[in-house]
């Protein structure tokens, strides 16, 4: 089983700075099938980025996913204030059985 | 427009049973593998386990934290997902979700419920 580490654990930034998130995997991530969610409170996770790259329907274009293998990083540009959440990182290269990092709590400074 | 409802949550005591269903409407449900995840209060998502469709097999698997314990099953004629969640722990207390979609090595299609929570306490 593939175990993914978030960092840094909480980013602290202000609105219209850039932010960046890493994800990397105990073991290469097959064909990167490598997702990214963000999560508000008391609410379900939404799909911003799969296959490490490519963003979901309706997700803003600041936001942008890299990386291959072991490594994989989301890029957020220009934060607005709605961006300030929790953000998983998720291997489904074994899917229907998916797993998810620790999460990086993004918090407004 | 695909919509995922759990319920059945709520508070309960230790070692007890309780049954969570997650009805599933605008999409065709029996072509489709049901997953469950779980999110403890403050804490990160954990996948709990997936049922695939009857075409593959219909097969449960289930995440060793609650092998044992936990099953899942699914009625497609109704058109519900159920996790039976038997000997509950505190640590079982969660917010429980329902999920499904297809994904492949180009397209992701998820959706997730509402959830329902489970608080187990004495």
């Amino acid at each position: 089983e593939i175990v993914l580490t978030q960092s840094p654990g909480t980013l602290s930034l202000s609105p219209g700075e850039g932010a960046t998130l890493s994800c990397r995997a105990s073991q290469n991530v097959r064909s990167s099938l490598l997702a990214w969610y963000q999560q508000k409170p008391g609410q379900a996770p939404r799909l911003l980025i799969h296959g490490a790259s490519s963003r979901a329907t309706g997700v803003p274009d600041r936001f942008r996913g890299s990386g291959s293998g072991t490594d994989f990083t989301l890029i957020i540009t220009r934060l607005e204030p709605e961006d300030f959440a929790v953000y998983y990182c998720q291997d489904y290269s074994a899917a229907p059985r998916k797993t998810f990092g620790q999460g990086t709590r993004l918090e407004i400074k | 427009e695909v919509q995922l409802v759990e319920s059945g949550g709520g508070l309960v005591k230790p070692g007890r049973s309780l049954r969570l269903s997650c009805t599933a409407s605008g999409f065709s449900f029996g072509e489709n593998n049901m997953t469950w995840f779980r999110q403890a209060p403050g804490k990160g998502l954990e996948w709990v386990g997936f049922i695939r469709t009857k075409a593959s097999g219909g097969a449960a698997e289930i995440a060793v934290s609650v092998k044992g314990r936990f099953s899942i099953s699914r009625d497609d004629s109704r058109g519900i997902a159920y996790l039976q969640m038997n000997s509950l722990k505190t640590e079982d207390t969660a917010v429980y979700y329902c999920n499904t979609g297809q994904v492949g090595t180009t397209y992701y299609f998820d959706y997730w419920g509402q959830g329902t929570l489970v608080s187990v306490s004495s």
